[in-house]
């Protein structure tokens, strides 16, 4: 069975500090990722997610993520965050081929302004 | 413009009175899902579909129904609600069935069961 394990359950940084939220899966093959946001009172959109290709995945909204498949991890990045990044950003992960998507726990972001 | 509809919004509700939460989407999407939502667990799958009359169980689907009958729309049936079964729920659909393309959420069901 799949898994999502994502580290910090909040985390909160002054604007303009760089972010990185970490998640690590758990799924004996190949692996479709995503990273959702939820800002408070609204539905889940997507941010960003892997199929296949180069590691290193641009998303909307200045954030990045990272697929590293020797560490099972495809963290969260985003070199300078504002007020506007408080949300909930959940990791999330499929088996390609799969209609089964497991979602991480979550992880609280505040920023101070 | 494109969307997964739900309705009820908010639900307020006894113990053992029959529900049905309505999920609607516009966009053709053949994949659609439930999940509940709750502090400290994240999304957790309760039901999916990859077509019409296609449904399968996903992490949580204890105390839930669900129906396929047209590709625009997913209810999701609680028989029997229970008070554990105090949630947000999401509805969602994406376009392919492998699930590659992402999915699209709607705007969540507040459901209190006492």
């Amino acid at each position: 069975a799949q898994s999502v394990s994502q580290h910090n359950h909040h985390v909160i940084l002054s604007e303009a500090a760089s972010l990185e939220l970490g998640c690590n899966y758990s799924y004996g093959g190949t692996v479709n990722l995503f990273w959702y946001v939820q800002y408070p009172g609204q539905h889940l959109q997507l941010l960003l997610k892997y199929f296949s290709g180069d590691p290193l995945v641009k998303g909307i909204k200045g954030f990045e993520a990272e697929f590293i498949k020797s560490k099972f991890s495809f963290n969260l990045r985003k070199p300078s965050v504002q007020w506007s990044d408080t949300a909930e950003y959940f990791c999330a992960v499929k088996g390609a081929g799969s209609y089964q998507l497991t979602f991480g726990k979550g992880t609280k972001l505040s920023v101070i302004p | 413009e494109a969307q997964v509809t739900q309705n009820p919004r908010y639900l307020i509700t006894v113990t053992g009175k029959k529900l049905t939460v309505t999920c609607s989407q516009n966009m053709n999407h053949e994949y659609m899902s439930w999940y509940r939502q709750d502090p400290g667990l994240g999304l957790r799958q309760i039901y999916y579909s990859m077509n019409v009359e296609v449904t399968d169980k996903g992490d949580v689907p204890e105390g839930y129904k669900v129906s396929r009958k047209e590709k625009r729309n997913f209810p999701l049936i609680l028989e029997s609600p229970s008070p554990n079964q105090t949630s947000l729920y999401f509805c969602a659909s994406s376009l392919s069935l492998t699930g590659d393309q992402p999915q699209h959420f709607g705007d969540g069901t507040r459901l209190s069961i006492l």
